[in-house]
């Protein structure tokens, strides 16, 4: 069965550094998610992606925040200079039209120093 | 007020009994209404989808939609000890980005 797979798992970084978390959503799909959840708390959406563009961005995703779609299968998440607060696990999700299912990946855990 | 609310639980029942799992929201423009199920350090994984107001069935698993009471239910019959889990409600507006909100997560025990 596809489905959407994330590296690394597990990332620990400096504050201040940038980090890249990946993602390979399911081949056929057309729209792209990232959501966090910082530890004991809800699943967050942070942004929305189709079409080589963002649709849709909640006020948790500012201007330390990208996306991008590099070639035909990655789908990225980047934080230019990431702080204390961006702890958290991060989940990528893809679905094959904006209301259909969303599939999520098991997620990279992201721990600031 | 939060735009969705649920009880955090725990929730702790014995196998087999009938599970009853309930969100509140307050945006009565919400139209899509989701139930996932999220074991420890994974990702959500989607059970229910529900367009709307009415009942939707899959196997054990009977969800719920009252827009006049901003209520949605996730019944669970036949409990099993492999369905304790958190169980996190969501929903969305019908906008292009199709943003989802999620309420906090009921975590559930089922007691073999």
């Amino acid at each position: 069965e596809p489905e959407v797979t994330q590296t690394p798992s597990h990332q620990v970084t400096q504050m201040g550094q940038e980090v890249i978390l990946r993602c390979v959503p399911i081949s056929n799909h057309l729209y792209f998610y990232w959501y966090r959840q910082i530890l004991g708390q809800k699943v967050e959406f942070l942004v929305s992606f189709y079409n080589n563009e963002i649709s849709e961005k909640s006020e948790i995703f500012d201007d330390q925040f990208s996306v991008e779609r590099p070639d035909g299968s990655n789908f990225t998440l980047k934080i230019r200079s990431t702080k204390l607060e961006d702890s958290a696990m991060y989940f990528c999700a893809s679905s094959e039209q904006v209301q259909e299912t969303q599939y999520f990946g098991p997620g990279t855990r992201l721990l600031v120093l | 007020q939060k735009e969705v609310e649920q009880d955090p639980g725990p929730l702790s029942v014995p196998e087999g009994a009938i599970v009853s799992l309930n969100c509140t929201y307050s945006n009565s423009a919400f139209q899509y209404f989701m139930w996932y199920r999220q074991y420890s350090r994974k990702g959500p994984e989607l059970l229910m989808y529900t367009y709307s107001s009415g009942n939707k069935e899959d196997g054990r698993f009977t969800a719920q939609v009252d827009k006049s009471s901003k209520y949605i239910s996730l019944f669970i019959r036949d409990s099993q000890p492999s369905d304790s889990a958190t169980y996190l409600c969501a929903m969305s507006l019908n906008t292009g980005g199709f943003k989802t909100i999620f309420g906090a997560g009921t975590r559930l025990f089922v007691k073999a």
